[in-house]
Order: structure tokens, then C-alpha cells, then sequence
């Protein structure tokens, strides 16, 4: 079945410093997501990717974040200069074209900030 | 905003015993969606019920719907050890564009 893929599983990172999370949507997805969980918290939705262009974007994904989907398969989020309070298990996910389509999501990222 | 709660926060049965878990929301969805996480895991889909669906079956699973309460419930029959993990409702609204807004979860322990 195919599935969402993440890399890195496990980064940490020292406060202040860029992180690059990586992600590989399955294959014929249009529609793509980042969302996070802090420890022991619920998921929170980041952003929602589409058509090349952030289609929506939640509070939490501030100046600090950014997305970019750089060749047809790869979806990227990047955070500038990172906060201890940003580490977080971060999740990509995708989904296809039909309306109400299943969202189907990563492994996800663990990020720790030290 | 709207909110997915889920009832209870934890539940602990004995292999064998069905599980019932709860979860509420406050505006109106498109669909609903259920996902299980376990510890220090990815979120597995395992079930999507649309607004106009009432119940819906799939191996052990039933979810059912009701949107007039604005409620959905799962039901795991005949659980399992590893059925042990955390399960999230998470739904899809009319208005709030693609974005999932997930529940807090209820902490399924099955004991062997």
C-alpha cells in the first residue's frame, strides 16, 4: 500500500539553529500537510499545501515556517531558527483529489531543540 | 474553533471485551475521520464516515455518526493486546478549508 515517507525519523538540533524536515507524498496526491504534536498534546494542523501554493495555514505557522515543494516528489517544511517550545513530533500528509478523501499520514519527524 | 473532544481520556479492558470510545465536535463537518497512534508512531487512518453516513463497518471497527449531536463513536469489538494505542477523531469541516482538527484522544489499554 503505498504511504507517506519522513526523514529524518529523529533530529535534534541545537536552539537557534535551521531544520529541514523532509517529505515524500504519496505518489498521486495533489493535496499535502504539515501538522505537529507536542509531547503528551493533540495534533495541530501547520498548513495545507496545494497547486504549488500554501492553500492554508494555521496560527502556529508564523514567519518562522516555511514549505516548499522543490522537485514533483519531495515536500519540505523549514524551520528558521528553532525554539526549544518547537519541539514536536511533525507529521506530512497527503491526500488525493476527490473531496473528503482519506488523509493519509507519515511516521513523522521527532524534532528535539536543545 | 471547532474542537474534536473525545470520552473517555483512557480506557482499560481485558482481551476479548468490546471498547467504545466517544468524541464530540461543535460545527459542522464534511466528514470524520478516525486514526490510531501508537506510542512514538505515525497516525493510521482507519476509518472515514461522511456527514450524510450514519454508520459504517470495517473488519472490527463501527463507527457510527450522528450529527444532530454533533457525535461519533467507535467501537472495537473482540480487542487485542495490540489493539493498545491512542485513538483520535479527527474531522474535516465545512468551512475550514482541507485542514483535520483532531480530538485530544482516548488511551486504549487492552490487557492480555
Amino acid at each position: 500500500e503505498p504511504e507517506v515517507t519522513q526523514t529524518p525519523s529523529h533530529q535534534v538540533t541545537q536552539m537557534g539553529q535551521e531544520v529541514i524536515l523532509r517529505c515524500v507524498p504519496i505518489s498521486n496526491h495533489l493535496y499535502f500537510y504539515w501538522y505537529r504534536q507536542i509531547l503528551g498534546q493533540k495534533v495541530e494542523f501547520l498548513v495545507s499545501f496545494y497547486n504549488n501554493e500554501i492553500s492554508e495555514k494555521s496560527e502556529i505557522f508564523d514567519d518562522q515556517f516555511s514549505v516548499e515543494r522543490p522537485d514533483g516528489s519531495n515536500f519540505t517544511l523549514k524551520i528558521r531558527s528553532t525554539k526549544l517550545e518547537d519541539s514536536a513530533m511533525y507529521f506530512c500528509a497527503s491526500r488525493g483529489t476527490a473531496t473528503g478523501n482519506t488523509i493519509y499520514f507519515g511516521e513523522g519527524s521527532w524534532l528535539t531543540v536543545v | 474553533s471547532q474542537q474534536g473532544e473525545e470520552d473517555p481520556q483512557a480506557l482499560s479492558i481485558q482481551e476479548g471485551e468490546n471498547a467504545t470510545m466517544n468524541c464530540s465536535y461543535k460545527t459542522s463537518i464534511n466528514n470524520l475521520q478516525w486514526y490510531r497512534q501508537n506510542s512514538g508512531r505515525g497516525l493510521v487512518h482507519l476509518i472515514l464516515i461522511r456527514s450524510n453516513e450514519r454508520e459504517k463497518h470495517s473488519g472490527r471497527l463501527r463507527v457510527t455518526l450522528d450529527t444532530s449531536k454533533k457525535s461519533s463513536s467507535l467501537l472495537i469489538t473482540a480487542s487485542r493486546a495490540a489493539d493498545t494505542a491512542s485513538y483520535f477523531c479527527a474531522t474535516l469541516g465545512e468551512t475550514s478549508g482541507s485542514r483535520l482538527t483532531f480530538g485530544e484522544g482516548t488511551q486504549l489499554t487492552v490487557n492480555p
